[in-house]
């Protein structure tokens, strides 16, 4: 079945460094891939999304780009900020479908020091 | 425009009774799906409901059950609660995911603490 594999957090940055969040993932067909970001005591919002291979989604100075040929969706932001502290995740669906699910990863804990 | 919208935020239950957790998804949307985050677990799929049918389940015992109701609000059920039931149960919506790439907004969540 599908799977999402993140990197282990937590991971813990002063303010402006920059930040990769490793993402992998397992799927049968052609998926979209998603990461999504939970800030302390909220739900999930959509951070950026892309859906076909070499797309690059983008948002609030992160981006993410689709490789199929390593089945990866990397996060990534050059310079982050206190207020990027949160959990992040990965996430993918298969396009369309009479099962239609996002499955996750496990998520990863980023703490952003001043 | 209003996001999903769930309720209540927290609820406490006593071990063996039920709870009902509700949400509304955005205007629009005909798919509603929930999820459980239990600590230590992460995201686990629980329900997809669209146009009042459920349409997919995850591994999850008969006991949690739902419904969506013709305004494509919907409800989540869960009978005979266990301690381990414990969890922020998430709510999300979509327009009808035969598109590639369709986004799946989420709620703020419902914690359900069992006791």
């Amino acid at each position: 079945g599908d799977s999402v594999t993140q990197m282990e957090g937590p991971v813990t940055l002063s303010e402006e460094a920059f930040l990769t969040i490793n993402c992998t993932y397992t799927a049968t067909g052609y998926p979209s891939l998603f990461w999504y970001v939970q800030y302390p005591g909220e739900g999930l919002q959509l951070l950026l999304k892309a859906t076909k291979a070499d797309d690059k989604g983008s948002n609030k100075g992160f981006e993410a780009t689709y490789r199929k040929e390593t089945t990866s969706f990397h996060l990534e932001k050059g310079s982050v900020q206190v207020s990027d502290s949160a959990v992040y995740f990965c996430a993918l669906s298969e396009s369309g479908g009479s099962n239609y699910k996002l499955t996750f990863g496990k998520g990863t804990l980023l703490t952003v020091n001043p | 425009e209003a996001g999903v919208t769930q309720s209540p935020t927290h609820l406490i239950k006593t071990r063996g009774q039920q709870a009902t957790l509700r949400c509304s998804p955005i205007s629009g949307h005909t798919s509603v799906y929930w999820y459980q985050q239990a600590l230590g677990l992460g995201l686990q799929f629980l329900l997809w409901y669209d146009e009042g049918e459920e349409r997919n389940r995850g591994n999850f015992p008969p006991r949690f059950s739902g419904r969506q109701f013709p305004n494509y609000s919907s409800e989540l059920n869960v009978n005979a609660l266990e301690l381990e039931d414990s969890a922020l149960y998430l709510c999300a919506s979509s327009l009808w995911v035969g598109t590639a790439g369709n986004t799946i907004y989420f709620g703020e969540g419902s914690w359900l603490t069992v006791v």
